[in-house]
């Protein structure tokens, strides 16, 4: 599995409300990414790291903040939770050969 | 057009087929090519990895890419019913500069019948 985890693994929440996903990696790597999959479109990026402090937005960016203050972390925040956001979210990342892997997956439902 | 297409199935087949997995696609600068395997409420898991043209083989599976046709493959040998799940390719170019981002297939979703 990569050594990542994601919390919380489940979240239901109201339209408006703040939201913030966690994914932790316990081996250092340098890039991480924000997935999000919905049916009939498959995984779409949203925004991905390519080091502390250093991020740049994917195809499906907008309503979406994240931040790395930490190697081992990424968060990905829903500043104003939409029913549109209503989605599993994938962290993922990417070894020195390329290979990337994913987390175990957090389902948000937006109310 | 999606720079990626795959059939999403869904493909049934009985236990011990020979199953074909394929995507197409339309970038001629993608040069490493991934099959996911997911699980149902579970994260894609990375099945098979390839770097340009060529064979990989790795137990019962067979990861096939065709540059010149832009077509990707995977075969599955002896199918089991824990073959069962959605199958996901993916691809990127350059890795390096892009920082390894991945466009995905819709996926196929593969029954195999006991």
């Amino acid at each position: 599995d990569a050594g990542i985890t994601q919390s919380p693994r489940h979240k239901v929440t109201e339209t408006g409300t703040p939201v913030t996903l966690r994914c932790h990696q316990t081996e250092n790597h340098r890039y991480m990414y924000w997935y999000r999959q919905d049916p009939g479109h498959g995984l779409r990026l949203i925004h991905y790291s390519y080091g502390v402090k250093d991020t740049d937005k994917g195809e499906v960016s907008d309503g979406y903040s994240v931040s790395r203050s930490k190697t081992e972390d990424f968060l990905l925040t829903l500043e104003s939770a939409t029913s549109s956001q209503t989605s599993v979210y994938f962290c993922a990342i990417t070894t020195a050969t390329y290979e990337q892997y994913f987390g175990p997956g957090t389902r948000l439902t937006v109310t | 057009q999606k720079e990626v297409e795959q059939d999403p199935g869904p493909l049934s087949v009985p236990e011990g087929a020979i199953v074909s997995l394929n995507c197409t696609y339309s970038n001629s600068a993608f040069q490493y090519f991934m099959w996911y395997r997911q699980y149902s409420r579970k994260g894609p898991e990375l099945l098979m990895y390839t770097y340009s043209s060529g064979n990989k083989e790795d137990g019962r599976f067979t990861a096939q890419v065709d540059k010149s046709s832009k077509y990707i493959s995977l075969f599955i040998r002896d199918s089991q019913p824990s073959d069962s799940a959605t199958y996901l390719c993916a691809m990127s170019a350059f890795p390096r500069e892009y920082g390894n981002k991945l466009v995905f297939g819709a996926g196929t979703i593969l029954r195999v019948k006991s």
